[in-house]
């Protein structure tokens, strides 16, 4: 079965810092998708970043990038130049097929808050 | 505007009722779940649609029920049977079951039961 492990369950940083959250996973597929959402205080899940796993290449959107290391089943996130509304918890998540349908696989979650 | 909603946003119940949580997408999706969030344990899926009038268990089934009449529709009850269905509970869709098909998400209802 795949899981899904992150191991910090809270972090904090000050604003404009650079924080990296970590995510560890189990499988044995050799083609996913691995994502990070975040939920902010209003708990509306919001699609981060996305990893396709036969992509050697890192993802990274605007100040999110990922580092994402396939043998070590390893994929963190990290999020330069901090801010505010980066407050939140952030999921890991890993997507599978299973009997032709998608299934996401989540982790526990790290709380992350930015200080001014 | 596309999107999903569910209602209500607060839901309470008293124990031994059954209740029933809508979720609505006019996104054209045909892919729908149920996810339930509890503290410190992520998402867990619940049930999951892929057609119409056609869905399957996810991890966590007992206690639950839905129906998929129509592709937009995808409401959860959750019974009696349920022993401890204070939760959040979150409804998601996708174009489709493949892998490139991304899940979008609703805003939630908190369910409490005393």
């Amino acid at each position: 079965a795949q899981t899904v492990t992150q191991s910090q369950p809270e972090m904090s940083v000050q604003e404009a810092e650079t924080v990296t959250l970590s995510c560890t996973y189990d499988t044995s597929e050799s083609n996913y998708y691995l994502f990070w959402y975040k939920q902010p205080p209003s708990r509306q899940m919001i699609l981060v970043i996305r990893q396709e796993a036969y992509k050697q290449q890192n993802a990274t959107e605007n100040r999110f990038s990922v580092n994402f290391q396939k043998a070590a089943k390893s994929f963190s996130l990290k999020i330069s130049d901090s801010q505010l509304g980066d407050t939140a918890m952030y999921f890991c998540a890993f997507r599978t097929i299973i009997q032709g349908a998608q299934k996401l696989v989540f982790g526990q979650g790290t709380r992350l808050t930015i200080n001014p | 505007d596309g999107g999903i909603t569910q209602s209500p946003k607060y839901l309470f119940r008293k124990e031994g009722q059954n209740v029933t949580l809508s979720c609505e997408q006019n996104l054209n999706h045909d892919a729908m779940y149920w996810y339930r969030q509890d503290p410190g344990q992520g998402l867990r899926l619940i049930y999951y649609s892929q057609i119409v009038n056609d869905f399957q268990k996810g991890d966590i089934a007992e206690g639950y029920s839905v129906s998929r009449e129509k592709k937009e529709s995808f409401p959860l009850t959750v019974t009696s049977a349920q022993k401890n269905p204070t939760a959040f509970y979150l409804c998601a869709s996708a174009r489709g079951g493949g892998p490139s098909y991304e899940q979008y998400f609703g805003p939630g209802t908190r369910l409490t039961v005393t």
